[in-house]
């Protein structure tokens, strides 16, 4: 069955740091992929998506995230956070087309210390 | 461009009533899903609506229902309400004919059954 794993329910990171959240799937075919960021009591801002081609995507905010399909893996990182990145970050994917086979991780969330 | 909205912000329900949310897609989209997030979890999809037909729908009982108007604004309706339906419900609207394409989010509506 299709799943997401985030395996960091939390993550505390030094302001200006570097950072790196995981994120595994598991589908047998190549997923979309995606990575959204939540603020306390907002909906969901798309970060970027991988749906083909280059492994490394870019996104907004200076985020990137790299597919690995031998490790079925598609971790965010940012060289150097700041404290306005505190937020739950959700990877997501989806089977095919269909919007029903779209299934979310749990979050992770990060906070910042100054 | 207005994004996506969704009203009420806040509802305060008690079990085995009737709720009624709502939401405005973006400009030019065509789709709106929607989804259920618990506290502490990723959201779930519940179903899709396109050019006001059901597209898709996850694992939600029939009393969660919805519409979609000619102008593509939805509703969300959930019948003989349960305490586990407290969540934030969020919809997101696409410009694609259903799929899991970028999806844009609102900033949801927090349901409280009690």
């Amino acid at each position: 069955a299709q799943s997401v794993t985030q395996p960091d329910i939390h993550i505390t990171v030094s302001e200006g740091a570097s950072l790196e959240l995981r994120c595994n799937y598991s589908y047998g075919a190549t997923p979309y992929l995606f990575w959204y960021v939540q603020s306390p009591g907002q909906g969901l801002q798309l970060l970027l998506k991988y749906f083909s081609g280059d492994t490394l995507v870019q996104g907004i905010k200076g985020f990137e995230a790299e597919f690995k399909r031998s490790q079925s893996s598609f971790n965010l990182r940012k060289p150097s956070v700041h404290w306005s990145d505190a937020a739950e970050y959700f990877c997501a994917v989806g089977a095919d087309s269909s919007a029903s086979k779209i299934i979310f991780g749990s979050g992770t969330r990060l906070s910042i210390r100054p | 461009e207005t994004g996506v909205t969704q009203s009420p912000t806040h509802l305060i329900k008690t079990r085995g009533q009737q709720v009624t949310l709502r939401c405005s897609s973006q400009s030019g989209h065509n789709t709106v899903s929607w989804y259920q997030q618990a506290l502490g979890q990723g959201p779930q999809f519940i179903f899709q609506y396109y050019r006001e037909e059901e597209n898709g729908r996850g694992n939600f009982p029939p009393r969660f229902s919805g519409l979609q108007f000619p102008n593509y604004s939805s509703e969300l309706n959930v019948n003989a309400l349960e305490l586990d339906d407290s969540a934030l419900y969020l919809c997101a609207s696409s410009p694609e004919s259903g799929g899991v394409y970028e999806q844009y989010f609102g900033p949801g509506t927090r349901l409280t059954v009690t």
